[in-house]
């Protein structure tokens, strides 16, 4: 069956550090993006692809960068990470760009001490 | 600015009860709306999407609806299961042609079913 998965899961890291966040789909879908979940916040867009070499900012795009050299992943890194972007992480793709179904992944929860 | 509300914020039952979740929301021009089911711990998962033109739609025990003209949906849960307790998330989308970025989330109603 086809599937996004994201790795890692968990992930406790420190101010200032550079940290991955990796998205994998098997979907073939064009479209991925990823969103932060927090409390009192409904999803917010950080960023989205809508293909290969393909990147575009969201709503929340500061102090994060996206990359997508191919179909199938769409790496996200927080250059520095700071104590703000604690949050959970969650990819999605999607078969068609005006907003089809998306499919989400299971989150990365990523804690900034 | 588009805006989408839910009520209520978090929501008790008993097991067997039913209960119904409220979405409003500003989004303009209006192509679809859907509600996604989120299992704690997990990613969300489409439940069902609304049309302009639908007004009622079922996916089992839940049953959406849509009046376009005021803005509102809803989704009724009919007799509830341990397994409903989860977030429910109402997302709106502009526009047919534009992209999934222009997507409008609620902040989702968190129920829990108690035996």
């Amino acid at each position: 069956d086809a599937e996004i998965t994201q790795s890692p899961r968990h992930k406790i890291t420190e101010t200032g550090r550079q940290v991955t966040l990796a998205c994998h789909q098997t979907w073939n879908h064009n479209n991925m993006f990823w969103y932060r979940q927090d409390l009192g916040h409904g999803l917010r867009l950080i960023h989205y692809s809508y293909g290969v070499h393909d990147t575009n900012k969201g709503e929340v795009s500061d102090g994060y960068s996206v990359s997508r050299s191919n179909t199938e992943d769409l790496p996200l890194t927080l250059e520095s990470a700071a104590s703000s972007q604690t949050s959970v992480y969650f990819c999605a793709s999607s078969l068609t760009p005006e907003a089809g179904e998306l499919f989400f992944g299971e989150g990365s929860r990523l804690t900034v001490l | 600015k588009n805006q989408v509300e839910q009520s209520p914020q978090s929501l008790i039952i008993l097991e067997g009860k039913n209960c119904t979740l409220q979405c409003n929301y500003t989004v303009s021009p209006f192509s679809n709306l859907r509600w996604y089911k989120q299992d704690t711990g997990r990613g969300p998962v489409s439940l069902t999407i609304m049309t302009f033109s639908e007004n009622t739609k079922s996916n089992g025990r839940y049953t959406a609806t849509l009046d376009a003209d005021t803005k509102q949906s809803s989704l009724h849960i009919t007799a509830s299961q341990l397994s409903d307790s989860a977030s429910y998330i109402c997302v709106v989308s502009p526009h047919s042609g534009g992209g999934a970025d222009g997507l409008t989330f609620g902040k989702g109603t968190h129920l829990i079913i108690q035996p």
